[in-house]
């Protein structure tokens, strides 16, 4: 079974800019999270979506916004990128089934450099 | 609030060794899920182990099993024989009954020497 898979691997934009994020979940997983990992901060929860609708959410900015598709690929999208942005940004997909026994499994991230 | 604490940044192991890898939890919640994650230089997060606050017994995977002391909120991962290619950051991770996300620790950075 193919894993989490994330596009594009690595990504240079300047402040200002827009970007969008692509996650396309294991097969047969409904539940993608969204993950920014920096050295300071560590890792930090962006937001989750099951079924198409967001059902949690980090403490971001509204500049950070995503969604999912009916076949639950997910999208996230950093309008008016700033410095602060850089950072790896983790997808990871699971079956959602229960909450606590769930394990997600990630994809190896996005590099986003900020300029 | 809830809270994971990896107390060790760094650590450095001869191979072939065992390692404990420190991780203490606070939640008020009866149910959780803590989990560890090996993160090598190319960033992937990959899991490793998983134990629930209800399970009985520690979980074991392989060479990985975590030590779970419910009364003392720890949840150690422990490593038998040490590999080089164990080389990585290690997090731990918890997951609570009432929400979808995980809280991970800052994690720690281990290093095995030939």
């Amino acid at each position: 079974k193919a894993g989490v898979t994330q596009t594009p691997r690595y990504l240079i934009k300047t402040r200002g800019q827009q970007v969008t994020l692509s996650c396309s979940p294991i097969s047969g997983h409904r539940s993608v999270s969204w993950y920014q990992q920096t050295p300071g901060q560590g890792l930090q929860f962006l937001f989750e979506y099951f079924s198409e609708t967001q059902r949690n959410k980090g403490n971001f900015p509204g500049r950070f916004s995503g969604r999912q598709f009916s076949n639950s690929r997910s999208e996230m999208n950093v309008s008016t990128l700033e410095l602060g942005d850089s950072a790896l940004y983790l997808c990871a997909s699971s079956l959602a089934h229960s909450r606590v026994q769930e394990t997600q499994y990630f994809g190896p991230g996005t590099r986003l450099l900020v300029l | 609030a809830q809270k994971i604490t990896q107390t060790q940044p760094g650590m450095f192991v001869q191979e072939k060794e065992a390692v404990t890898l420190d991780c203490t939890y606070d939640t008020s919640d009866p149910s959780y899920g803590l989990f560890w994650y090996k993160q090598p230089s190319s960033g992937e997060m990959i899991f490793l182990i998983y134990q629930g606050s209800y399970d009985q017994q520690n979980a074991t995977e392989g060479r990985y099993s975590l030590n779970f002391q419910k009364a003392r909120k720890s949840a150690n991962l422990v490593i038998s024989a040490s590999q080089l290619g164990d080389s990585a950051m290690y997090f731990c991770a918890m997951t609570l009954n009432r929400d979808d996300k995980i809280i991970f620790g800052k994690g720690t950075r281990l290093h095995i020497l030939p």
